[in-house]
């Protein structure tokens, strides 16, 4: 069965500081992952998608997440952080690719905090 | 690109009440439709999804039920709320093509408070 789990359940960095948020993967068929980010209230909005062609995927708001199969990992990263990325960000992977109706299991969030 | 819409936006109910939350899609057809729940300082919750008009199928036992009446259409409901069913509650659709990612797209949320 397909999981994933991040890393910190709260991260803090400074406005224009890098931002690296954790996100490691299990999965016994090669994984579609996702990065969705939640502003408070709001629903999700879908980040980046990685669907096995190029490991490394750009995102919108100058995110971008690399996929590493031999660390199983799916680190969400962004150079130079704003104060707009104040959000929750989840990672998921679904757990059936091929099926009529897949299900994302999503990570329990990353809450980013941005200092000025 | 398709757009999810959900209301009420914001809902207070009194404990033992009913309960109807609704979810449309616009721009695609036969989507796959989801219900998540996400309780406070938590993660998201899969409730419900439907591959299709009438076909639900459920992810946890509870007190709420799902149904879709229509292609694009889908509605949770209750028919006696509990403090427990607090949450915010997300409506997704997805198009999966054979082959493809079924990528999920969510709705702006339905805050639910029962007191």
């Amino acid at each position: 069965a397909q999981s994933v789990t991040q890393l910190g359940s709260h991260v803090s960095v400074s406005e224009g500081a890098l931002v690296l948020l954790r996100c490691n993967y299990s999965s016994s068929v090669p994984p579609y992952l996702f990065w969705y980010v939640q502003y408070p209230n709001q629903g999700l909005q879908l980040l980046l998608k990685y669907t096995s062609a190029a490991t490394l995927v750009k995102g919108i708001n100058g995110f971008e997440a690399e996929f590493k199969k031999s660390e199983t990992s799916f680190h969400l990263t962004k150079p130079s952080a704003h104060m707009s990325d104040a959000a929750e960000y989840f990672c998921a992977v679904i757990s059936t690719g091929y099926s009529s109706a897949s299900k994302i299991i999503f990570g329990s969030g990353t809450r980013l905090s941005i200092r000025p | 690109s398709q757009t999810i819409h959900q209301w009420p936006a914001t809902l207070v109910q009194p404990v033992g009440s009913p309960l109807s939350l609704e979810c449309t899609v616009e721009g695609t057809s036969n989507p796959n439709l989801y219900w998540y729940r996400q309780a406070a300082g938590r993660g998201l919750q899969l409730l419900f999804y439907s591959v299709g008009i009438g076909q639900i199928s459920s992810e946890v036992p509870q007190n709420l039920s799902a149904s879709r009446p229509q292609d694009r259409q889908f509605i949770l409901s209750s028919k006696k709320l509990l403090l427990s069913d607090s949450g915010f509650y997300l409506c997704a659709a997805s198009s999966f093509r054979t082959g493809g990612t079924d990528t999920q797209y969510f709705g702006p949320g339905t805050r639910l408070t029962v007191l």
